[in-house]
């Protein structure tokens, strides 16, 4: 059966500090990857989403980076982050692109202090 | 205008009841409609799929659409406690799920 994983579950950055979310799946070949993020009392927002290895979709422009370099890796990255890029992240897969049928990671959340 | 809405809520509705929440959505090419479920502090979990028009029930679950009003619903009969979450609407557009920022259900025993 197929799991993902996300780590880590939760993490405290200071101002200026950089950032490397992680997120693999198992037990599956070329899943659609995607990273999502949550503000408090806010709904998901689409920060990249990959089709395949090197294929990088940014939704949002800002200080974060996504990076896929393995078939089910998928990278979440900032060089220096703001007191805004607080909130609870998460990773999800799916097996078609236009199907909606995610399966989210457990998540990290975030606090920039 | 949001490409998915959703009422915040809270929705109360006493144990037992049916819980009726809902979802309009902007792109009309929009082909397929999910309800995920997300208790405090976890990641939402996909509950109802529905790709054409009417009802798909699912045990105590009932997903209603009608593409030609651009509305989703989902009814929860019987409704428990455990019930008691942020239910999301999402649908798909382009390579990627739009979701709405969901509607908070409380079921009180």
């Amino acid at each position: 059966s197929q799991t993902i994983h996300q780590w880590p579950a939760t993490l405290v950055q200071p101002v200026g500090s950089p950032l490397s979310l992680e997120c693999t799946v198992e037990g599956t070949s070329n899943p659609n990857l995607y990273w999502y993020r949550q503000a408090a009392g806010r709904g998901l927002q689409l920060l990249f989403y990959s089709i395949g290895i090197g294929q990088i979709s940014s939704e949002v422009p800002q200080n974060l980076s996504a990076s896929r370099p393995q078939d089910r890796q998928f990278i979440l990255s900032s060089k220096k982050l703001l007191l805004s890029d607080s909130g609870f992240y998460l990773c999800a897969w799916s097996v078609f692109v236009r199907q909606g049928d995610y399966t989210f990671g457990s998540g990290t959340r975030l606090t920039v202090v | 205008q949001k490409e998915v809405e959703q009422n915040s809520g809270p929705l109360s509705v006493p144990e037992g009841a049916i819980a009726s929440l809902n979802c309009t959505y902007s792109d009309r090419v929009s082909q397929s409609f999910f309800w995920y479920r997300q208790y405090s502090g976890k990641s939402p979990e996909l509950i109802m799929s529905i790709y054409s028009n009417g009802d798909k029930e699912d045990g105590r679950f009932t997903a209603q659409l009608n593409k030609a009003s651009q509305y989703v619903s989902l009814l929860i009969r019987d409704s428990q406690p455990s019930d008691s979450a942020t239910y999301l609407c999402a649908v798909t557009g382009f390579q990627k799920l739009v979701f709405g920022t969901g509607t908070r259900l409380l079921v009180s025993p």
